[in-house]
């Protein structure tokens, strides 16, 4: 089967740094992508993993470790405008399995 | 606006009826997504085309629906003899390279959406 698994929900207080979980068991992994949905919008893309180790744009961070078939998604100086659903998604060859989202709540 | 488009963004039928939509990617993207996502779920993978070949379906996909791409460029995905149970948020997304802006070629651009609703 395909699976992948996230924390439904997290709060934090602006300022803050947030740490978001996915481990995941797919039948490939050609690498492991997070998005950001805002209530109502599309997914959009933030970050992407396909080997070990962390990648770092801005604010957001993404680490990767494929023995342990897991990884994170970290968000430093929260702001509110975090406040949104994270999806991690692995391409396991053939298309994009995502995980069920983790709700974000920042607050003042 | 991520570039992809998608037609019309909000549709509203009644069980029973026949709906399509429409998808248009970034012009330079060859890969082709189509997705459904219900509340409070992660985007659910339908197909998947690269250029005007359908190279992958799901099994959760019916014989109710088909999905076309008929010169690699814009997308359709109709639903037939729609059911209450497909209203849902479809969505589209190209894959790709956007020289100078794209980190990787996993890097998916997500259409703003089609909110179904069936009656």
């Amino acid at each position: 089967g395909q699976s992948l698994e996230q924390p439904s929900e997290v709060t934090a207080v602006e300022g803050a740094i947030v740490q978001i979980n996915c481990t995941y068991q797919t039948s490939g992994f050609y690498g492991l992508s997070w998005y950001q949905q805002h209530d109502g919008g599309a997914p959009t893309f933030l970050s992407y993993n396909g080997l070990d180790g962390l990648e770092e744009t801005g604010r957001f961070s993404s680490f990767l470790s494929r023995s342990d078939s897991y990884g994170y998604l970290l968000l430093q100086e929260l702001q509110m405008k975090d406040s949104a659903s994270y999806f991690c998604a692995v391409n396991n060859g053939q298309n994009f399995v995502f995980g069920p989202g983790t709700r974000l709540s920042v607050l003042p | 606006d991520t570039g992809v488009s998608q037609d019309p963004r909000h549709k509203i039928t009644k069980r029973g009826q026949n709906v399509t939509f429409r998808c248009d990617p970034i012009s330079e993207h060859n890969r082709l997504y189509w997705y459904r996502q219900t509340l409070g779920q992660g985007p659910e993978f339908l197909t998947y085309f690269q250029n005007e070949a359908q190279l992958e379906k799901s099994r959760l996909l019916s014989d109710r629906f088909s999905a076309e791409r008929p010169k690699g460029s814009f997308s359709t995905l109709e639903i037939q003899r729609t059911e209450q149970g497909d209203s849902a948020m479809y969505l589209c997304a190209s894959r790709g390279l956007i020289p100078g802006l794209t980190a990787s070629t996993d890097t998916q651009y997500f259409g703003p959406g089609t909110r179904l609703t069936v009656l």
